[in-house]
């Protein structure tokens, strides 16, 4: 089974309108952490924000938050007031406590900001 | 800077041939890893290695190989014996958890661009 899941191959969004992409985990362990990353089209990761299981509010950075739904296994980012600059790949990924060092990864999320 | 270092950015092959992408970090973390990224696709881990002389294979490590003699380095070679390795290369260090929860991200390098002629 998938450790986690983005269904949005591609997504669409006006400038300065919110987006929301999707992710889904499976994991038994309890402890875990949930990270999302942007990837331009230079190729660089860079991470945009972190989410452990245990937390109890939802995390935010800046214009991202992450929508942590513990009993749907989803962990959805949420980029509001979106700009061209934006346009990426982002990749949702997750940590368990058991194994540790291994971080999976979906097949990412194509995201277009539209003028 | 502290971070980690790719090289070369751009490298070509030919059949038959081994190459090796150069990994290193200055940011004294314990595990190192490799990744594999096709175009329009997701991420694939190859080798990582939570320890210097220690390391384990990934979901695609058949025609590659690894070593960690130093802690700030991790090369990846990719044999003969990979018949498909155009892609790009991502190497990421992390800290090993003690917590899971600490939050201890994955840093990445800008990657390489490996293809063959």
């Amino acid at each position: 089974a998938q450790k986690i899941t983005q269904t949005q191959p591609g997504m669409f969004v006006q400038e300065k309108e919110a987006v929301t992409l999707d992710c889904t985990y499976d994991t038994s362990d309890p402890s875990y952490g949930l990270f999302w990353y942007k990837q331009p089209s230079s190729g660089e990761m860079i991470f945009l924000i972190y989410q452990g299981s245990y937390d109890q509010q939802n995390a935010t950075e800046g214009r991202y938050s992450l929508n942590f739904q513990k009993a749907r296994k989803s962990a959805n980012l949420v980029i509001s007031a979106s700009q061209l600059g934006d346009s990426a790949m982002y990749f949702c990924a997750m940590r368990e406590g058991r194994t540790g060092n291994q971080f999976y990864f979906g097949t990412g999320t194509s995201l277009t900001v539209i003028p | 800077d502290g971070g980690i270092t790719q090289s070369p950015k751009y490298l070509f092959r030919k059949e038959g041939q081994n190459v090796t992408l150069s990994c290193e970090q200055n940011l004294n973390h314990d595990a190192m890893y490799w990744y594999r990224q096709d175009p329009g696709q997701g991420l694939r881990l190859i080798y990582y290695s939570q320890i210097v002389n220690d390391f384990q294979k990934g979901d695609i490590a058949e025609g590659y190989s690894v070593s960690r003699e130093k802690k700030e380095s991790f090369p990846l070679t990719v044999t003969s014996a990979q018949k498909n390795p155009t892609a790009f290369y991502l190497c990421a260090s992390s800290n090993n958890p003690r917590d899971s929860l600490s939050g201890n991200t994955i840093y990445f390098g800008e990657g390489s661009w490996l293809t063959v002629v």
